[in-house]
This record gives C-alpha cells, sequence and structure tokens, in this order.
C-alpha cells in the first residue's frame, strides 16, 4: 500500500515554515524523499534510515520515527526555489517484500514572495 | 555522464499497438525500475531488476513487461496499449538495491509521456 502524505498541498510565503508528514501502515526500514518541479524528473532530497536519525539539506530537514511509522520533512524559512511537489518514498521492513520503494501521492508546495 | 536516459520523450498509439520505451543508464548500477506517474497517484512502481538477468513485478505490473540482458539497459513493452496506459513514465536506477545494508538514492530519467487514444 502507498504511503499517505499530508497535507496534499500547501501555499506559504517566502521565510515561513511548513511542515509535511508521510505515514505507512506496515514497519518501515527506510524512507525516501524527493522533489519534483513541474514537467521534471523527480530529484533526491534525503534517506532516512530506522533508527530515528534526522538529516538535513540545505533548510530541509527531516525525522523519522518508526513506532509511529512516519516521517515527517521540515522546509525552514522557506524560499521560492522550494515550491514543487515532495514524495516520501517507502521501503518496508519485511524484506520478503522485495527491493521496492513505493512512493506516497505528494505534496504540492507553493511558495509565494 | 549522462545519467539515466530515456526515449522517446513522448509517444502517441492507438488502442492494441505495442511499443518499447527505452531506458539505459552508464552509472554501472545494479538496480533499475519503472514507474508510472498520474495525476494525485504519486509514483507506482511497475517493474525491477536488481541485476542483469533478474527482474521483478512492482504494485502495476500489468499489461507490461520487462527484460535486463545488460547492466547498462531497461527497456518496458507495452504489449497492446490501452487509454488506461496513459500516463509518464520514468526509469530510475540505484547504486545499491533497495533493502541491502545501504540505500542509496534513485536517479530519475527525465520521463516519457505517453498517450494511448
Amino acid at each position: 500500500q502507498q504511503p499517505v502524505q499530508s497535507p496534499q498541498a500547501v501555499i506559504l510565503r517566502e521565510g515561513e515554515d511548513a511542515v509535511i508528514n508521510c505515514s505507512s501502515s506496515k514497519a518501515l526500514y527506510s524512507v525516501h524523499w524527493y522533489r519534483q518541479k513541474h514537467g521534471e524528473a523527480p530529484v533526491f532530497l534525503m534517506i532516512l534510515l530506522k533508527g530515528g536519525e534526522q538529516k538535513g539539506h540545505d533548510k530541509i530537514s527531516a525525522s523519522f520515527n518508526e513506532k509511529k511509522q512516519q516521517s515527517s520533512l521540515y522546509l525552514t524559512a522557506s524560499q521560492l526555489s522550494y515550491s514543487g511537489t515532495y514524495f516520501c518514498g517507502t521501503e518496508w521492513l519485511i524484506k520478503a517484500a522485495g527491493n521496492k520503494l513505493t512512493f506516497g501521492g505528494g505534496t504540492r508546495v507553493l511558495v509565494k514572495p | 555522464n549522462a545519467g539515466v536516459t530515456q526515449t522517446p520523450k513522448f509517444q502517441v498509439l492507438k488502442t492494441g499497438q505495442s511499443m518499447t520505451l527505452q531506458c539505459a543508464q552508464d552509472m554501472n548500477h545494479e538496480y533499475m525500475s519503472w514507474y508510472r506517474q498520474d495525476p494525485g497517484m504519486g509514483l507506482r512502481l511497475i517493474h525491477y531488476s536488481v541485476g542483469a538477468g533478474i527482474t521483478d513485478q512492482g504494485e502495476v505490473p500489468n499489461g507490461y513487461n520487462v527484460s535486463r540482458s545488460t547492466t547498462e539497459d531497461f527497456p518496458l513493452r507495452l504489449l497492446s496499449a490501452a487509454p488506461s496506459q496513459t500516463s509518464v513514465y520514468f526509469c530510475a536506477s540505484s547504486s545499491t538495491p533497495i533493502g541491502s545494508s545501504y540505500n542509496s538514492p534513485l536517479h530519475f530519467g527525465n520521463g516519457t509521456r505517453l498517450t494511448v487514444t
């Protein structure tokens, strides 16, 4: 099953913060985050492995809560370049599930001046 | 480095026609995969391969075939195109298989926009 992302869309002013959540119904081994600009391919942001590690990429950071089977992406002091659609990709903990990265439906982010 | 190259960029097919979407990578990646992207559905995995000669099904494999005869190439075949296969198709590769001790990013191609009428 696909992970569930929320919110589906968010509009920000430059400098504002936002949080995007990604929830899974199954125990996770890792969570990937990607950003896609309109008409382009998704671009990698970061990977979080089980262990609750928090990572950062410029002023974009993420956390991974294994118990809640959830990851959150934090957009801090947003810039115009942060606009796009953000996808989380999840890998289940059960290896028998195979080498699959399952993506959520995406969160559209629009940063306005 | 070209990365992941997909051809064609655009394609229009009539119902029942067959075609092959090409994907090639020059990064010596073992793992390659095909996703389709539909509005509001995110990216859905069609098929994937963890190395030459090894393929497996993803979430939405019906109507598609794949083979992996070389490390570089991973073509996707539509046997008999249907309007439901209208979508944007992305090929992606990774240096280590998802699920191994290391996890590395997926590198995506620029996509093929397919319309089936």
